[in-house]
């Protein structure tokens, strides 16, 4: 069965930097877009990026474009967050989730449990 | 950005209602536009794809319907294990956006 499981997330200061991963397995990675989706403790859902199945093209949230960069090894069948410049309002879980559709980029369908980040001083 | 804003913000029924959440887009999406279910805790459950596919396992007390703007999620008789939040999510554009989520409560 599809299984996704979110790692890296913790405690970090404003400025500093984090890498998030998602290991994936149950299906072929490099068939599916992935997403990563954030929810601020109490707040709803806020998408926050997307990437192409074969990497070959990413979109982001206006909230963390510049800072945040998502990635892929689909030969490792893992996801990969990478944020910098963290502030306080990034605080929050961060889901990894699979494509409704191989090849193509719709929406989340399979979700992982999500890592926690917080950012304090 | 497209904006999706949900209605109500919060709802309080009982077993058996038909309840109906609302989603409206700042600007037409065709029938991009999917219905999650979350509960505390959990991750969300995708219920409803393009505005009225219901996905494999869902119940069928759920439903959605709209194109262009205006959609909604119906569900028919409420369950016990329905009571939850529910967001809508499009995908028409880059970014993508959630509605602000609506928490069913028990009544």
């Amino acid at each position: 069965q599809v299984q996704l499981v979110e790692s890296g997330g913790g405690v970090v200061q404003p400025g500093t930097s984090l890498r998030l991963s998602c290991a994936a397995s149950g299906f072929t990675l490099s068939n599916y877009a992935m997403h990563w989706v954030r929810q601020a403790p109490g707040k709803g859902l806020e998408w926050v990026a997307v990437i192409a199945y074969d990497g070959s093209y990413e979109y982001y949230a206006d909230s963390v474009k510049g800072r945040f960069a998502i990635s892929r090894v689909n030969s490792n069948n893992t996801l990969f967050l990478q944020m910098n410049s963290l502030r306080a309002e990034d605080t929050a879980m961060y889901y990894c989730a699979r494509d409704r559709l191989d090849i193509v980029a719709t929406i989340p369908d399979y979700w992982g449990l999500g890592t926690l980040v917080t950012v304090s001083s | 950005a497209i904006q999706m804003t949900q209605s109500p913000s919060s709802l309080s029924a009982s077993v058996g209602d038909r309840v109906t959440i609302t989603c409206r887009a700042s600007q037409a999406i065709r029938n991009d536009l999917g219905w999650y279910q979350q509960k505390p805790g959990k991750a969300p459950k995708l219920l409803i794809s393009v505005a009225s596919s219901l996905q494999s396992g869902v119940p069928s007390r759920f439903s959605g319907s709209g194109s262009g703007t205006d959609f909604t999620l119906t569900i028919s008789s409420l369950q016990p294990e329905d009571f939850a939040t529910y967001y809508c999510l499009q995908d028409h554009n880059y970014p993508q956006t959630f509605g602000q989520g609506t928490k069913l409560e028990i009544k």
